[in-house]
């Protein structure tokens, strides 16, 4: 089973910043077959980015994924009010599909 | 327009059992996977497994194996979560998703379901 790390936990950061979230692999994930999950409050998961670095339908060109292998990044490029949210990676490369313990993004 | 539309939220006691559903439309159900995904209360995301309502072909995590069992009614157009005998510590809430694409199996979680929240105690 591939273990995906996400780190920081929490990331306090104001509107208008730049967010870089991290998601570390146990082993190299097949095929860049990465995935971004943004969540709110009551709310269900929101496929944010798909193999990496795809974004996904609707999804503003502030939101950028890269990496490949064992290490993987979610850049926010200016924060939002809306982007304030927890983010999961999930790998799907292997079976069975993990995904990050999460990163939430508050605001500072 | 693809929707899932789960069913609603259950209050059980423990050892008593359960299902749970998902319908899906605006798409061909039948050749999509559908995945389960477990939220524990304040916690993260959990793969549970996955069924392709085509042939039910169905795959579960090493940690829901025997746990739940996972079903489909390609009629219907939708998939179910069971329980025989509920514990509380199954006490979360539940998301189905459609796996992107016709028939393909290693992929990203497309469209999700509102979820079902499930709450088991005496």
């Amino acid at each position: 089973e591939i273990v995906l790390t996400q780190s920081p936990g929490t990331l306090s950061l104001s509107p208008g910043e730049r967010a870089t979230l991290s998601c570390r692999a146990s082993q190299s994930v097949s095929s860049s077959y990465l995935a971004w999950y943004q969540q709110k409050p009551g709310q269900a998961p929101r496929l944010l980015i798909y193999g990496a670095s795809s974004r996904a339908t609707g999804i503003p060109d502030r939101f950028s994924g890269s990496g490949s292998g064992t290490d993987f990044t979610l850049t926010i490029s200016r924060l939002e009010p809306e982007d304030f949210a927890v983010y999961y990676c999930q790998q799907y490369g292997s079976s069975p599909r993990t995904f990050g313990q999460g990163t939430k993004l508050q605001i500072k | 327009e693809v929707q899932l539309v789960q069913s609603g939220a259950e209050v059980k006691k423990p050892g008593e059992s359960l299902k749970i559903s998902c319908k899906g439309s605006g798409y061909s159900f039948s050749t999509y996977w559908i995945a389960w995904v477990r939220q524990l209360p304040g916690k993260g995301l959990e793969w549970m497994g996955i069924i392709y309502p085509g042939d039910s072909d169905t795959r579960y995590s090493p940690s829901f194996q025997g746990q739940v069992t996972i079903s489909a009614d390609k009629s219907m157009n939708s998939a179910y979560l069971q329980w025989s005998s509920l514990k509380a510590s199954d006490t979360a809430m539940y998301y189905c998703a459609s796996l992107y694409g016709p028939g393909n199996f290693y992929t990203h979680f497309d469209y999700w379901g509102q979820g079902t929240l499930v709450t088991v105690s005496s």
